[in-house]
């Protein structure tokens, strides 16, 4: 089982339309988690950091489960700009830092 | 403020050559992290440097190394290049550990031939 698994898409979904990613982690240790956005031959770009209490940023908002190990970002009123790959990211904890594969996202006009 | 820069922005070898890449951080960030990213692919994480130390490593060959300079500069070394070394490289800063928010620099994109 990888470290961490994303859904690598592509999510091809309408603008106006909410849709949401799940990214799944195998180490129950792991510190923090956080959610980067990285643009087509682009560098990655944080998104937010996700908490145990769940976080929100305008239309953006993130969940993280510790007993299902997995971390959520949902997306509402999705515009063109989201269009994107979305990288879950998780710290373990021993000074090892890991990132999922990215999952494709494509608004649709 | 400046970003995490990074040169050369690209470079083109060959089998075997040696290849040293440089990141300079943002003002302030003690940590750089080094990352490559092959296409289709998130980012792995190679190392961390944290005051000058290596803090992390990810499962890469000894042919990987890097060093962090007093001013917070980094450089990664790659010997022996392989084809399969060809990808994006990053480099990220941040204040402390892997716990903060990395800010990556643009990247090298390495083709080795």
């Amino acid at each position: 089982r990888k470290e961490v698994e994303q859904d690598p898409g592509p999510f091809n979904v309408p603008e106006g339309a909410t849709v949401a990613f799940n990214c799944t982690y195998s180490n129950s240790a792991s510190q923090s988690f956080f959610w980067y956005r990285q643009d087509c031959r682009k560098e990655p770009k944080l998104l937010m950091s996700v908490y145990s209490s769940g976080n929100e940023d305008g239309r953006f908002t993130a969940q993280l489960n510790r007993a299902s190990q997995y971390i959520s970002l949902l997306i509402r009123d999705s515009k063109l700009s989201d269009s994107a790959t979305y990288l879950c990211v998780v710290n373990r904890g021993d000074d090892k830092i890991i990132f999922g594969k990215g999952t494709r996202l494509h608004i649709l006009p | 403020d400046a970003g995490v820069t990074q040169s050369p922005t690209h470079l083109i070898k060959t089998r075997g050559q040696h290849v040293t890449l440089r990141c300079s951080p943002i003002s302030g960030h003690k940590s750089v992290s080094w990352y490559q990213q092959v296409l289709g692919q998130g980012p792995q994480f190679i190392f961390q440097y944290y005051e000058k130390e290596e803090r992390g490593r990810g499962n890469f060959p000894d042919r990987f190394s890097a060093r962090q300079f007093p001013n917070y500069s980094s450089e990664l070394n790659v010997n022996a290049l392989l084809l399969g070394d060809s990808a994006l490289y990053l480099c990220a800063s941040s204040y402390g550990t892997l716990t903060d928010t990395q800010y990556f620099g643009p990247g090298t994109r390495l083709t080795v031939l």
